[in-house]
């Protein structure tokens, strides 16, 4: 049973430009959640997708935007890179209906902008 | 506002010592917790988790939270540690809709 994956592992872009980052959820789960994990910080919530739409979002600028298919996997867009939008940006994938379900992370997209 | 804090930013101890890494939170209304670990190189795992019910749990690698909500914390605890639990420990909370609030994790490095 495959769990979270995403690509790429590791990625360099210059600021100005734009990324696209990946997530598959684990078997049978269908929301998607983005968090954004800053080096020595905790991770912070960027949005959430269920059914193909934002369901929540977190206080990020609409910079991030993200996407949500029907096979429930998800992309994470980042328009106009700054060097604070360094960092490592995790997926994690659940089952709708908050109650006793856990979230199952993915190893993560280590983003440099320069 | 929402908010988890962990108490120690950084736990150094040697093999066989007692673990115990503090974490607050203030949530309204119904409030999971979770203790995830970051192992060096690799993703976020489950350790524990609390929904309801007995207030001390137990989860993997022999580790064990309490709940105490008249406190408003879920401390996590390991009465003997290894040198492979060196890692990072974040504290998290979920009310609606799924939203993880993290801690700003705890590195703990365990000395042979």
């Amino acid at each position: 049973d495959a769990g979270v994956t995403q690509s790429p592992t590791h990625l360099i872009k210059t600021r100005g430009q734009q990324v696209t980052l990946r997530c598959s959820p684990k078997s049978g789960h269908d929301t998607v959640s983005w968090y954004q994990q800053a080096l020595g910080q905790g991770p912070q919530f960027i949005f959430q997708y269920y059914e193909e739409e934002e369901r929540q979002r977190g206080n990020f600028p609409d910079r991030f935007s993200g996407h949500q298919f029907p096979n429930y996997s998800s992309e994470l867009n980042v328009n106009a890179l700054l060097l604070g939008d360094s960092a490592l940006y995790l997926c994690a994938s659940s089952q709708e209906g908050y109650t006793n379900t856990e979230a199952f992370f993915g190893q993560g997209t280590r983003l440099t902008v320069v | 506002a929402q908010s988890v804090s962990q108490h120690n930013h950084h736990v150094i101890l040697s093999e066989a010592a007692s673990l115990e890494l503090g974490c607050n939170y203030s949530y309204g209304g119904t409030v999971n917790l979770f203790w995830y670990v970051q192992y060096p190189g690799q993703h976020l795992q489950l350790l524990l988790k609390y929904f309801s019910g007995d207030p001390l749990v137990k989860g993997i690698k022999g580790f064990e939270a309490e709940f105490i909500k008249s406190k408003f914390s879920f401390n996590l605890r390991k009465p003997s540690v290894q040198w492979s639990d060196t890692a990072e420990y974040f504290c998290a909370a979920r009310g609606s809709w799924g939203k993880l609030q993290f801690g700003a994790g705890t590195q703990v490095v365990v000395t042979p």
